[in-house]
């Protein structure tokens, strides 16, 4: 039973507009989300996160948007360059538990 | 180094021989995690250490998998008697405080074993 699913395995988006990525959960007693980003041969590279009690975070050109009732999150990318070019993975996780559970992650292309 | 170390970063297996991963996590980082990414998928929980106790090892797929962190800082993974399902990237990630309570674990670059 995958309880974190990012059910695009892929997206292209041109240099300059804006890159979303979504992320579905089914587990509600999830309280903290992460996005990590991974280049080839690379371990994962933290990115973003978001607490449950928030439905936003920014950081730069990043924003993980949170909703709770439709157990449902997102990462915007704007804009978007050719080094996002990676894979991002969604990871979860609970209060009571000590290990974040991913998705499968979404292969992001930037072109020019 | 600042970052999460692990060796080898490549290891090919014949089937049923034992293999030792190690990790070097940042330092001062109490917790320490050990994730198995099969082609294709994302990284799923093996195991969870804070110092050297092991509080978690829900993940260990068989009892082929065995881990240890005897001073509360490198950790090894091993597997015994390897199999071809074995195959994966696995991953080492510390983090300052208890993994995913407000604060991010940091990966290593991970071992990729294939075992043949």
């Amino acid at each position: 039973d995958q309880q974190v699913k990012q059910n695009s395995p892929s997206l292209s988006v041109q240099e300059g507009r804006i890159s979303i990525l979504n992320c579905d959960y089914t587990n509600s007693m999830f309280d903290y989300f992460l996005w990590y980003k991974k280049y080839p041969a690379e371990g994962p590279t933290f990115l973003i996160s978001i607490s449950s009690i928030k439905d936003k975070n920014e950081d730069g050109r990043f924003t993980v948007f949170l909703n709770k009732s439709a157990k449902h999150l997102s990462l915007h990318i704007v804009p978007s360059q050719p080094g996002d070019s990676a894979v991002y993975f969604c990871a979860a996780s609970t209060l009571s538990a000590d290990k974040l559970i991913f998705g499968t992650g979404t292969r992001l292309q930037v072109f020019p | 180094g600042a970052g999460v170390s692990q060796s080898p970063r490549y290891k090919v297996a014949k089937r049923g021989q034992d293999v030792a991963l190690r990790c070097d996590p940042i330092s001062g980082h109490v917790s320490l995690f050990w994730y198995q990414q099969a082609l294709g998928q994302g990284p799923e929980f093996l195991t969870y250490f804070q110092n050297e106790a092991q509080l978690d090892k829900s993940g260990l797929p068989s009892d082929r998998f065995f881990a240890e962190r005897p001073e509360g800082s490198v950790s090894t993974l091993k597997i015994q008697r390897t199999q071809q399902e074995d195959s994966a990237v696995y991953l080492c990630a510390s983090s300052f405080l208890r993994g995913g309570l407000n604060t991010e674990a940091f990966f290593g670059q991970g071992t990729r074993l294939t075992v043949v």
